[in-house]
């Protein structure tokens, strides 16, 4: 089975404080993801990655940074939490192929103070 | 507009019921369809890819309509553990990794 693992279930942070959000993928995907889900706003985009190094923005990258030194691990930076990026922060990977699948990690649930 | 559009609900319908969404896309160059299942509190998992010819798992059926850009879901014989929300999700193309959410459509079933 595809297992994709975030580094936390919950974060509690301080307006300011650096973030880091891990994810680790173990079935060599290509493709990885971040996502944020808001009540009401469903999931946006905020940084994707296909390859090595290689990172795209998405919708909403604003306050955002990514890093991908190696294919199973992406990470997502938040450089200076602001209350406003309380969320639910969800990693993703995607099989190859047109019918790719998306698995997804448990969820980062971030509460900025 | 947006890219993809669900009708959020929620939609309650009593055990047994026969219930359907539809998400809608604006890209006709939209390559593949899905839709994912999330419980409350969890992460969203792959309910069924939609073909082009329709398919069927049990009492889920997805049906593809190019020509007027929308998806459906189809449940039949609705049953509690069925309760969640569904996302409609579109991707343009697999090598760019555009993938586009819906914002989900929660359907409570009640006994």
């Amino acid at each position: 089975d595809v297992k994709v693992t975030q580094s936390s279930r919950y974060l509690v942070k301080r307006t300011g404080e650096k973030v880091f959000l891990e994810c680790v993928q173990d079935m060599d995907h290509e493709n990885m993801f971040w996502y944020r889900q808001d009540p009401g706003l469903g999931l946006r985009l905020i940084y994707f990655s296909y390859d090595v190094k290689m990172k795209e923005k998405g919708d909403i990258p604003e306050g955002y940074s990514v890093s991908r030194e190696k294919k199973e691990r992406f990470s997502l930076i938040l450089e200076s939490a602001s209350t406003n990026q309380t969320s639910m922060y969800l990693c993703a990977s995607l099989t190859s192929g047109v019918a790719g699948e998306l698995f997804f990690g448990e969820g980062s649930r971030l509460t900025v103070l | 507009r947006k890219e993809v559009e669900q009708d959020p609900g929620p939609f309650n319908v009593p055990e047994g019921a026969t219930v359907a969404f539809n998400c809608t896309y604006s890209n006709s160059a939209s390559q593949s369809f899905f839709w994912y299942r999330q419980d409350c509190r969890k992460e969203p998992k792959l309910l069924m890819s939609v073909y082009s010819s329709g398919n069927e798992d049990g009492r889920f059926t997805a049906q593809l309509n190019r020509a007027s850009q929308y998806i459906s879901l189809l449940i039949r014989d609705s049953k509690l553990s069925d309760s969640a929300t569904y996302l409609c999700v579109v991707i343009l193309s697999s090598n760019t990794g555009k993938l586009i959410f819906g914002q989900g459509t929660t359907l409570q079933v009640k006994p």
